[in-house]
């Protein structure tokens, strides 16, 4: 069966300071893959996604970056914090399909920027 | 592109009623429908979907509908339950799109 794996799970970072998410998916190839942020109390916003190596297309211009060096492995970094970067961070996988295409979400990462 | 709109914000039942919480689309090529629940803290999971060539789906005490003519969904659940309570997400794409478009979410309080 497929498992999504993020870490860190909880982190308190000073504003200026660098970030690197990191994202692994077991038990399935060439998955889609994608980065959301949610705010507390809100919605999901899409940040990144991927449909292989080395593609990542950006749907918010900020000053986050994501990377995908491996086909299972998705990084999301940020060279200087904002406060405003502060949320709760999901990695989330699917694999298109002629029925749907289901995305599903790893545990999250909680970001605090202080 | 497509856009996802639900309604109700935030909704209030005792428990034991029904809640009904809906979503309508923009995008008449849309035609896979998932819904996730998110409690407190916690990652969305995935609790139903539904697909264009069906009208209603049911699991247990959850149930969606689909009406495409209309190009609306719902999500209904019956005798609702504490545990019922989280935010729930819709969800639309069409087919061949890797992006889901996502509403902006309902939380739900069941209160016992």
């Amino acid at each position: 069966s497929q498992t999504i794996h993020q870490w860190p799970a909880t982190l308190v970072q000073p504003v200026g300071s660098p970030l690197s998410l990191e994202c692994t998916v077991e038990g399935t190839s060439n998955p889609n893959l994608y980065w959301y942020r949610q705010a507390a109390g809100r919605g999901l916003q899409l940040l990144f996604y991927s449909v292989g190596i080395g593609q990542i297309s950006s749907e918010v211009p900020q000053n986050l970056s994501a990377s995908r060096p491996q086909d299972r492995q998705f990084i999301l970094s940020s060279k200087k914090l904002l406060l405003s970067d502060s949320g709760f961070y999901l990695c989330a996988w699917s694999v298109l399909s002629r029925s749907g295409n289901t995305i599903y979400f790893g545990e999250g990462s909680w970001l605090t920027v202080v | 592109g497509e856009n996802v709109e639900q309604h109700p914000s935030t909704l209030s039942v005792q428990e034991g009623d029904s809640a009904v919480i809906k979503c309508t689309y923009s995008d008449s090529a849309s035609n896979y429908f998932p819904w996730y629940k998110q409690e407190l803290g916690k990652r969305p999971q995935l609790i139903i979907d539904i697909r264009s060539n069906v009208g209603e789906k049911k699991d247990q005490r959850i149930a969606v509908t689909l009406n495409k003519t209309a190009k609306h969904f719902s999500l209904h659940i019956t005798e609702t339950q504490p545990e019922d309570s989280a935010v729930y997400f819709c969800a639309a794409t069409p087919t061949g799109f890797q992006k889901l478009v996502f509403g902006t979410g309902t939380r739900l309080l069941v209160s016992p």
